[in-house]
């Protein structure tokens, strides 16, 4: 079985662009959450989609958003993107909230 | 939510089993105990939870203590492919997805 795919996996932005990224499921997987990690703040969270509805919602501000279509999978969007956003960006799947998750290789995001 | 506290390192030589501690004293009765790690630049991997019970797989083993305030994860034969970051997690209770990693324990497996 295909693990979690997120694309791309590197991406250059310039400084209040905005940038979308994709996350593709484990296949039979209905839950999705995205995670940032950088070297100062770790892995923080950021949301988790089940039945193309957001559960679950991190600090972050409202310039994160995502969505999940109805064959569960992800995209995440960052508006207006400042240097800080610069991080790796993790998208985990599992078969149902509350249950093991798997993460994908995670898309580098560097904000120039 | 329940914290967890772990070693920020550890060195462990290759074939000797790696014992990983952590301690969760606040976890709550219905709070389970996760174990997931990462090797450079990858994302975390799945490795092992469990509630009260002693639980193996093909990864490792997690030994948690009767009054479950702390657990240790085992991996029974370490390679030089186990250095990674280990996380102790308490999955936070009415957020099932949400997972809080914390420093982790570098671990290093010397040959």
């Amino acid at each position: 079985k295909a693990g979690v795919t997120q694309t791309p996996r590197y991406l250059i932005k310039t400084r209040g662009q905005q940038v979308t990224l994709s996350c593709s499921p484990i296949s039979g997987h209905r839950s999705v959450s995205w995670y940032q990690q950088t070297p100062g703040q770790g892995l923080q969270f950021l949301f988790e989609y089940f039945s193309e509805t957001q559960r679950n919602k991190g600090n972050f501000p409202g310039r994160f958003s995502g969505r999940q279509f109805s064959n569960s999978r992800s995209e995440m969007n960052v508006s207006t993107l400042e240097l800080g956003d610069s991080a790796l960006y993790l998208c985990a799947s599992s078969v149902e909230q509350g249950y093991e998750q798997y993460f994908g290789p995670g898309t580098r995001l560097t904000v120039t | 939510d329940a914290k967890t506290t772990q070693p920020p390192s550890m060195d462990c030589a290759e074939g000797r089993a790696a014992n990983l501690p952590c301690n969760h004293s606040t976890i709550s009765g219905n709070e389970y105990v996760y174990w997931y790690r990462q090797i450079h630049s990858q994302g975390p991997q799945y490795i092992i939870h469990g509630l009260k019970n002693n639980e193996t797989n093909e990864m490792a083993s997690l030994i948690i203590t009767e009054d479950r305030k702390s657990s240790t994860l085992i991996l029974p034969h370490a390679t030089l492919r186990d250095t990674a970051v280990y996380y102790c997690i308490v999955r936070v209770e009415d957020s099932w997805g949400k997972l809080q990693f914390g420093a982790g324990t570098q671990v290093v497996v010397t040959p």
